[in-house]
């Protein structure tokens, strides 16, 4: 099964709202990720997970909060976000670091609008 | 610096015609992932290639094939017989082979067949 799910598939949320995305993959895999993929550009990577650990934090601002609360799941905490963080937010997963495959999977990602 | 390049911003050509996909890439590391993944409208970025920095033997998969050079730094995909379901922007990514999880990808390629 090489399937990560990521729910809601479409948000729309206030500037004050909080709200929450989530991502589940069941393949193994210990390391996870988000991206963020604005039109016709390519994704960003914002966090990675690697063994449940923050690796990476790409000086993402702070109103995007992650958790890793299993090796199964990844959520990403939304608060008092802006219009321009409108965007398709991709989870991702993949083998650890000296894998023999390192191949990333990507979820279908989830379309948040801010208004 | 790390970077890749995808010079061609969009494709369009006719079902059964053969496309071919440029992708040239910078790093310093001598070893290093490079990738080819498809993103068709649903969002979804799907897994089509991985190769090692290492074995720079070409690669088919049915009606697709991978050119990698390491001597011009170039990983060129090619569709042959392309279908109405090709349609989709597919980008090109490299992974340094650290511990750094980080994909850089190129700016993407959107490739229309029409019927």
């Amino acid at each position: 099964d090489t399937e990560v799910t990521q729910t809601p598939k479409h948000l729309v949320m206030g500037m004050t709202n909080k709200k929450s995305l989530k991502c589940e993959q069941h393949m193994g895999h210990r390391a996870m990720y988000w991206y963020k993929q604005k039109a016709k550009k390519p994704p960003e990577l914002m966090f990675v997970y690697s063994y449940e650990k923050l690796s990476i934090n790409e000086s993402v601002p702070s109103r995007f909060s992650p958790e890793c609360p299993n090796s199964s799941l990844l959520n990403l905490h939304l608060h008092a976000l802006q219009p321009e963080d409108s965007a398709l937010y991709l989870c991702a997963s993949s083998p650890p670091r000296g894998s023999p495959n390192t191949e990333a999977f990507f979820g279908q990602g989830t379309r948040l609008t801010v208004v | 610096a790390q970077k890749v390049t995808q010079a061609q911003t969009e494709i369009s050509v006719v079902e059964k015609e053969d496309v071919t996909l440029d992708c040239v890439y910078e790093t310093r590391d001598t070893t290093y992932y490079l990738f080819w993944y498809k993103q068709p409208p649903s969002g979804e970025l799907v897994f089509l290639i991985r190769r090692n920095s290492f074995d720079e033997q070409n690669e088919i998969s049915g009606r697709y094939s991978w050119n990698f050079q390491k001597s011009t730094s170039s990983f060129n995909f090619t569709i042959t017989a392309s279908q109405v379901v090709d349609s989709a922007v597919y980008f090109c990514a490299l992974n340094p082979m650290d511990s750094s999880y980080k994909l850089i990808f190129g700016s993407g390629t959107r490739l229309l067949v029409r019927p």
